[in-house]
């Protein structure tokens, strides 16, 4: 199976801050990368998929990129709506697996 | 619009069987396969496996092998998930998941079932 190391664990941004996610595959993923944000006792959200493509309604702030087998998500701009739990998918090869995801929470 | 709608919260002791759904509306519901995420408290989320909605075969992943069961309502855009021989363990919400073919990931989720397994 592919193994996706997300990180950081945790992190604390501020009002306006910019913040990166990383996610590190264990072999080549092709791009068939997701980023996906949970809030507490909800399904997860799809915000980018294929790496870098913005899904519709997921506000301009939230941006993805990397190849081969690095990843990132940004959020430009820290909102107190965007505290919640992130996930980064593989879909490259099966079975899909998961990042082990980066609690964000505003400072 | 589209919408995975699954069933309500259960409770239930070690040993005995639960039985969640998961319906589809807004799409064709054949032309989508249906994935099963398991996501125990404060953790991440682990792919359980998924069903083909055009044939109902169902695939597993290692560790949801034996006590699990996906099925179809096909007739009724319902995909089922059934756990017997309830484990602490167990205790988790499950969610259903439809699958993007291009790019392969889980563009819509069912709200989740959260299934306590208590004595």
């Amino acid at each position: 199976d592919i193994q996706m190391t997300q990180s950081p664990a945790s992190l604390s941004a501020s009002l306006g801050e910019t913040i990166s996610i990383e996610c590190r595959a264990s072999e080549d993923i092709y791009s068939n990368l997701a980023w996906y944000q949970q809030k507490s006792g909800k399904s997860p959200q799809l915000l980018i998929y294929a790496a870098n493509r913005l899904q519709d309604g997921v506000p301009s702030r939230f941006s993805g990129s990397g190849s081969g087998t690095q990843y990132s998500l940004k959020i430009s701009g820290m909102q107190p709506e965007d505290e919640g739990d992130y996930f980064c998918l593989q879909g490259s090869k099966f079975p899909p697996t998961f990042g082990g995801g980066t609690k964000l929470e505003l400072k | 619009q589209i919408q995975l709608v699954q069933s309500g919260p259960e409770l239930k002791k070690p040993g005995e069987s639960v039985k969640i759904s998961c319906k589809a509306s807004g799409y064709t519901f054949t032309d989508y396969a249906m994935h099963w995420v398991k996501q125990a408290p404060g953790k991440g989320l682990k792919w359980m496996g998924w069903i083909n909605t055009y044939t109902g075969k169902p695939t597993y992943a290692d560790d949801f092998k034996g006590r699990f069961v996906f099925s179809l309502e096909a007739s009724a855009s319902t995909a089922n998930l059934q756990i017997s021989n309830l484990k602490n363990e167990d205790t988790a919400t499950y969610f259903c998941a439809r699958l993007r073919r291009v790019f392969y990931y889980f563009d819509y989720w069912g709200q989740g079932v959260m299934v306590t397994v208590s004595s």
